[in-house]
C-alpha cells in the first residue's frame, strides 16, 4: 500500500537558520512526489513537485527538494528561512494512473522573528 | 484565472443531520477531487471525478456520503446523517486532467463541526 511519513510535526526556527523537512513515501512503482504548503488562512497550494529527470527540485520561494530514491524520500530544504514561511507543510504521493494524492500528516513550522 | 471555489466557508450542524458542500473547479478542469481533513491530519482523497464519472471513491462511507458532478462541472457533496466523527475541513480541488503529473489546484475548504 502507499503511504506518506513526515516525521516532524512541529519545527520552530529563528529567522535565518536553515529548514529540513523529512518525507518518506513507500511505493514500488514510479513515483510523483509533491511538496504543498498552507500558509495561515489560505488554501493548499503547490510548492514544488518532482516527476523524472534531475532529482533536485527547486520551486517556489527559493524552496528545494531531493528525490533520493534509495531511501525512499524527499525532503524538504530551505538555505534561509523567514516569518513569512510560518506555514503547514504537506509531502504527497501522487498516484501515475489517476493522480490522487496520499498526504502525509503535516509539519508545521513556526518561524521566530 | 479564478480558483477553486467552495462554499460554504463553515457550518455547524448536530449530528443526524444533514449537510451539503459546493465546489465550482477551475474552468476548463476535467477532474475534479474531494478531501476530508481532519485536524492534524493530512487531506484524505473521498472521491474523485473525471467528467461527470466517478474515478475512485473507495475511500467514500457510502453509507452517509454521496458526491456528484453535475454536467461535469460544479461538484456537490452531501453527509447525511453527519456522525461527530465526521468534523473536518473538506476540500475540493481540480486539476486540467487526470494523471500523477498534473498539479491539483485546491479551494478554501469548508470547515464541518459536528456537534
Amino acid at each position: 500500500a502507499q503511504s506518506v511519513s513526515q516525521h516532524n510535526h512541529h519545527v520552530i526556527l529563528s529567522e535565518a537558520a536553515s529548514l529540513e523537512l523529512g518525507c518518506n513515501y513507500s511505493y514500488g512503482g514510479t513515483v510523483n512526489l509533491f511538496w504543498y504548503v498552507q500558509y495561515p488562512g489560505q488554501h493548499l497550494q503547490l510548492l514544488l513537485k518532482y516527476f523524472s529527470g534531475d532529482p533536485l527540485v527547486k520551486g517556489i520561494k527559493g524552496f528545494e527538494a531531493e528525490f533520493i530514491k534509495s531511501k525512499f524520500s524527499f525532503n524538504l530544504r530551505k538555505p534561509s528561512v523567514q516569518w513569512s514561511d510560518t506555514a503547514e507543510y504537506f509531502c504527497a504521493l501522487g498516484s501515475s494512473n489517476t493522480g490522487k494524492l496520499i498526504f502525509g500528516q503535516g509539519t508545521t513550522l513556526q518561524v521566530k522573528p | 484565472e479564478a480558483g477553486v471555489a467552495q462554499s460554504p466557508r463553515y457550518k455547524i450542524i448536530e449530528k443526524r443531520q444533514s449537510v451539503a458542500f459546493w465546489c465550482n473547479p477551475i474552468s476548463g478542469h476535467a477532474t475534479l477531487y474531494w478531501y476530508q481533513q481532519i485536524l492534524g491530519q493530512g487531506p484524505k482523497l473521498l472521491i474523485q471525478f473525471q467528467n461527470n464519472g466517478v474515478v475512485d471513491d473507495s475511500q467514500l462511507p457510502k453509507d452517509r456520503f454521496s458526491a456528484e458532478r453535475l454536467k461535469g462541472v460544479d461538484s456537490t457533496l452531501k453527509i447525511q446523517p453527519a456522525k461527530l466523527e465526521d468534523s473536518a475541513v473538506y476540500l475540493c480541488a481540480s486539476s486540467p486532467l487526470a494523471g500523477g503529473t498534473n498539479t491539483q489546484y485546491f479551494g478554501p475548504g469548508t470547515r464541518l463541526t459536528v456537534l
